[in-house]
């Protein structure tokens, strides 16, 4: 079973700009979740969508938004891009039948210069 | 506010002996805790879970013990491997219909020959 597909793997971008970070699911998993991690804080929550639908939302400005597909398959964007957006981002998959653990795609190194 | 907390940044031990990790939580409607293990440039591998009607949890060298009177759970790797140099995240959510896992800042393990 392939993991959880994260693209691209590193990507610069100016200020000012906007970026698009793909997630696949592993096969069969309807709950994706993204998270962002930058040194000091952990992993911070942003968004989780199911089947289509947004469920869960962290604190994050309205910059930062998803979507996710009818294939599971999701997207982030982030608009208007700020210095302090460089981090990674992960996004994580999982199957409620299966519990609430979550499998993580290796994530996408966004730097903002 | 931070509803989990991982006081410690980082924790040495000697190979051979046992880690512990601690990990604090403030909500007391979470239901379900994980532990996760991050390598560097890889997205966080689920290690093991406990939910909260249990107080141990136990897969091989890792033992999950879950205090619910006083918010706190810790996690125990006996004996510690020069593999498990890593840093661990402390992770809780409200249960399994809900996928907003919320986790703890991370401790770095360094196991020390």
């Amino acid at each position: 079973k392939a993991g959880v597909t994260q693209t691209p793997r590193y990507l610069i971008k100016t200020r000012g700009q906007q970026v698009t970070l793909s997630c696949s699911p592993i096969s069969g998993h309807r709950s994706v979740s993204w998270y962002q991690q930058t040194p000091g804080q952990g992993l911070q929550f942003l968004f989780e969508y199911f089947s289509e639908t947004q469920r869960n939302k962290g604190n994050f400005p309205g910059r930062f938004s998803g979507r996710q597909f009818s294939n599971s398959r999701s997207e982030m964007n982030v608009s208007t891009l700020e210095l302090g957006d460089s981090a990674l981002y992960l996004c994580a998959s999982s199957s409620l039948q299966g519990g609430p653990e979550a499998f993580f795609g290796q994530g996408t190194r966004l730097t903002v210069v | 506010d931070q509803q989990v907390k991982q006081n410690s940044p980082s924790l040495s031990v000697q190979e051979g002996r046992i880690s512990i990790l601690n990990c604090d939580y403030t909500n007391s409607m979470f239901d379900y805790f994980l532990w996760y293990k991050k390598y560097p440039a890889e997205g966080p591998t689920f290690l093991i879970s406990i939910s909260s009607i249990k107080d141990k949890n136990e897969d091989g060298r890792f033992t999950v013990f879950l205090n619910k009177s006083a918010k706190h759970l810790s996690l125990h790797i006996v004996p510690s491997q020069p593999g498990d140099s890593a840093v661990y995240f402390c992770a809780a959510s409200v249960g399994p219909g809900d996928d907003k896992i919320i986790f703890g800042k991370g401790t770095r393990l360094h196991i020390l020959p």
